[in-house]
């Protein structure tokens, strides 16, 4: 199975940059493509797609949300932070099966 | 607009089974994937398996081969999946989401998930 590693939490100050990174235990591109996408989730909802193929904007999500990275290495990036974005991100392969997820990275205010 | 409509909590005993349903409108339901997931609380995420709603044909994560079954019914454009043996390790959120029937394409729209507690 694909590893997605990502850091347990970050804290950031609202309209500061948050940057969080993902690391896939193999390369996740494909024919130019990269396989990965991001999901926010707050508490008691369900997971929402922000990000796929690494940098491509989900529809109806507010262009401070970015993707970029490619091969084993991907960050997702929110800039500027707003209070409405504190809630757990998660990077998830779709490269290959069983689709996986990384552990989540908890964004929190300083 | 696409939505995915999952049933109410469920409470049920060790051994027993349980079936989730997940009900789909506002795209044309056998033309897409359905993929399902578990979420522990506080945990990260898990996917379950598959199925093409066209077809039926499913896939599956090894490591829930044996505790899950998904089914799909075209008329209601529902999906289903079965729990079987549950023990308090399946005690989870469990989700539905669809994936547009392209090559590594993401799971775009979820349903809202479904407490499932098993408890004596």
């Amino acid at each position: 199975d694909i590893v997605l590693t990502q850091s347990p939490a970050l804290a950031v100050s609202l309209e500061q940059r948050a940057t969080i990174s993902c690391k896939t235990s193999q390369n996740v591109d494909n024919y130019g493509i990269s396989y990965m996408h991001w999901y926010q989730q707050k508490p008691g909802q369900q997971p929402k797609l922000l990000i796929y193929e690494g940098s491509n904007l989900a529809s109806g999500i507010p262009a401070r949300f970015s993707g970029s990275g490619s091969g084993t290495d991907f960050t997702l990036t929110i800039d500027p932070v707003e209070a409405d974005d504190i809630a757990t991100y998660y990077c998830q392969q779709s490269k290959d099966y069983p689709r996986t997820f990384g552990g989540g990275t908890k964004l929190e205010l300083k | 607009q696409v939505k995915l409509q999952q049933s109410g909590a469920e409470l049920v005993k060790p051994g027993a089974s349980v079936k989730l349903s997940c009900k789909t409108s506002g795209y044309t339901f056998s033309t897409s994937y359905m993929s399902w997931f578990k979420q522990i609380p506080g945990q990260s995420i898990e996917w379950i398996g598959m199925i093409y709603a066209g077809d039926g044909g499913t896939g599956y994560n090894q490591k829930f081969k044996g505790k899950a079954t998904l089914t799909v019914d075209t008329s209601s454009s529902t999906a289903y999946m079965d729990l079987s043996s549950l023990t308090t390790e399946d005690s989870a959120v469990y989700f539905c989401a669809r994936c547009p029937p392209s090559l590594g394409a993401p799971f775009d729209y979820w349903g809202q998930g479904v407490m499932v507690t098993v408890s004596s």
